[in-house]
């Protein structure tokens, strides 16, 4: 049984599209996480939500928006896509906030924009 | 500004060696010190972690020791096995802030 799942697990498109990742998760966490990692495997933090709130927003383009439909759910849309977007984004979830919370990665989704 | 700064970027070590990896944070407010291990084409997992009242954690072949004084914290495999092959990311957070700051990674090879 996968804890967190990610959809599609590759994506490529051509710049200018809006695309959307899905995660979702099993575990009954609280607490989920978009992170990117670029060409050169450096993991940053996106977002994160907390029972659907959102909790953690970094310097990131408002070309990304992140939706949590239920807690279970944390979707990222990208509009406009730009060449610089080509990245690893990985899902995660923890139990609830603070670090005492291990953190939960899905597999990734490997997108490409061409 | 890079707050945790990890080496070597790559390392090989012969199966049965020790794999040592280092890392150096700035920020001494942070309390929570994760080493994830990430294979090819999966997500990083958590591997082991440690606070900083500790100087040393052991978990079967791996060991963290940490050095609050210098800032510094390491990651020791000892007995390398060749399925220890992976990358290795160490990182820092402030548990108020649920946020993780992760270092560059270690891509670390072990020769059968």
């Amino acid at each position: 049984d996968t804890a967190v799942s990610q959809t599609p697990k590759y994506l490529v498109t051509q710049m200018g599209n809006d695309k959307s990742i899905k995660c979702e998760q099993n575990l009954g966490h609280d607490t989920m996480y978009w992170y990117k990692q670029d060409s050169k495997k450096f993991l940053k933090i996106m977002f994160s939500y907390n029972n659907k709130e959102l909790i953690i927003n970094e310097t990131v383009p408002n070309r990304f928006s992140p939706k949590s439909p239920d807690k279970a759910h944390l979707n990222l849309h990208i509009n406009s896509l730009e060449l610089g977007d080509s990245a690893v984004y990985f899902c995660a979830s923890s139990q609830g906030t603070g670090l005492s919370y291990e953190q939960y990665f899905g597999p990734g989704t490997r997108l490409t924009v061409t | 500004q890079q707050q945790v700064k990890q080496s070597p970027q790559s390392l090989i070590v012969q199966k049965g060696g020790i794999s040592i990896i280092n890392c150096a944070y700035e920020n001494t407010a942070f309390d929570y010190f994760p080493w994830y291990q990430q294979f090819p084409g999966k997500g990083p997992a958590l591997l082991i972690a440690i606070r900083p009242d500790v100087s040393e954690k052991k978990e079967g072949r791996f060991t963290i020791s940490f050095n609050k004084s210098a800032k510094q914290f390491s990651l020791h495999i000892m007995d390398s096995q060749p399925g220890d092959s992976a990358t290795y990311f160490c990182a820092a957070s402030l548990a108020r802030d649920d946020k993780i700051i992760f270092g560059k990674g270690t891509r670390l090879h072990i020769l059968p």
